[in-house]
């Protein structure tokens, strides 16, 4: 079966602590993207990745860092420094070719911080 | 900046009802326009629109894009109570493979 896994579904912690999210595709895409999502405010793209250890910051990096080791893998660490990091957390992979293709995305990530 | 804005923000229609959705966009070097529906976790697919007028239909939902106005509907007819979700707007633009989501319209399909 191909697909992207997150995983947990669900964490919390700690004000101050960091925590990292894992994002595992066996899709062989090239590109790996994650999202917040808000409520009332659609999806915001915190970083992205087209190829293998080479990653770009989204709208929304400050306080979240990534690594991008392996194809199949983009895990995003919220750091300490994110001011308000409770959200929904989405992954998402895409082929990286000439053309348009669409975003597969994962079941997501619910963290509270408190 | 790229901007998606997606009216309404939120609908509640009757069973049978027919919906339309509306995405406009502000962004640099378009490349293509997508359509997802959300219900309770992974955002999935539904269209990509890439040519202006051309309308993409999958069983009771339906999809144009108007390139020179700058926005897209998304259509639903005959509604039922499983199209309640939260339909996401997004546009790739530049040379990234970047989205830009709007806001969504959350649909809710009452009996």
């Amino acid at each position: 079966d191909g697909g992207i896994t997150q995983s947990p579904k669900y964490l919390f912690r700690k004000e101050g602590q960091n925590v990292t999210l894992s994002c595992e595709q066996n899709l062989n895409h090239d590109a790996m993207y994650w999202y917040r999502q808000d409520p009332g405010q659609g999806l915001r793209l915190i970083y992205y990745s087209q190829i293998v250890n080479d990653f770009q910051k989204g709208d929304i990096a400050e306080g979240y860092s990534v690594s991008r080791e392996k194809k199949e893998s983009f895990p995003l660490t919220v750091t300490s420094a994110q001011k308000n990091p409770t959200a929904f957390y989405l992954c998402a992979s895409s082929i990286r070719e000439a053309g348009s293709y669409e975003q597969y995305f994962g079941p997501g990530t619910r963290l509270t911080v408190t | 900046e790229d901007k998606v804005v997606q009216s309404p923000l939120s609908l509640v229609v009757h069973e049978g009802d027919t919906v339309t959705l509306n995405c406009s966009y502000e962004v640099t070097n378009f490349r293509s326009l997508l359509w997802y529906k959300q219900e309770k976790k992974a955002p999935t697919f539904l269209f990509m629109l890439t040519s202006s007028g051309i309308e993409k239909k999958s069983g009771r939902l339906s999809s144009i894009l108007d390139k020179k106005e700058l926005f897209s509907i998304l259509n639903i007819t005959a509604t039922q109570t499983g199209d309640s979700a939260i339909y996401l707007c997004a546009v790739e633009a530049g040379t990234a493979s970047k989205l830009t989501f709007g806001t969504g319209t959350r649909l809710q399909v009452t009996l």
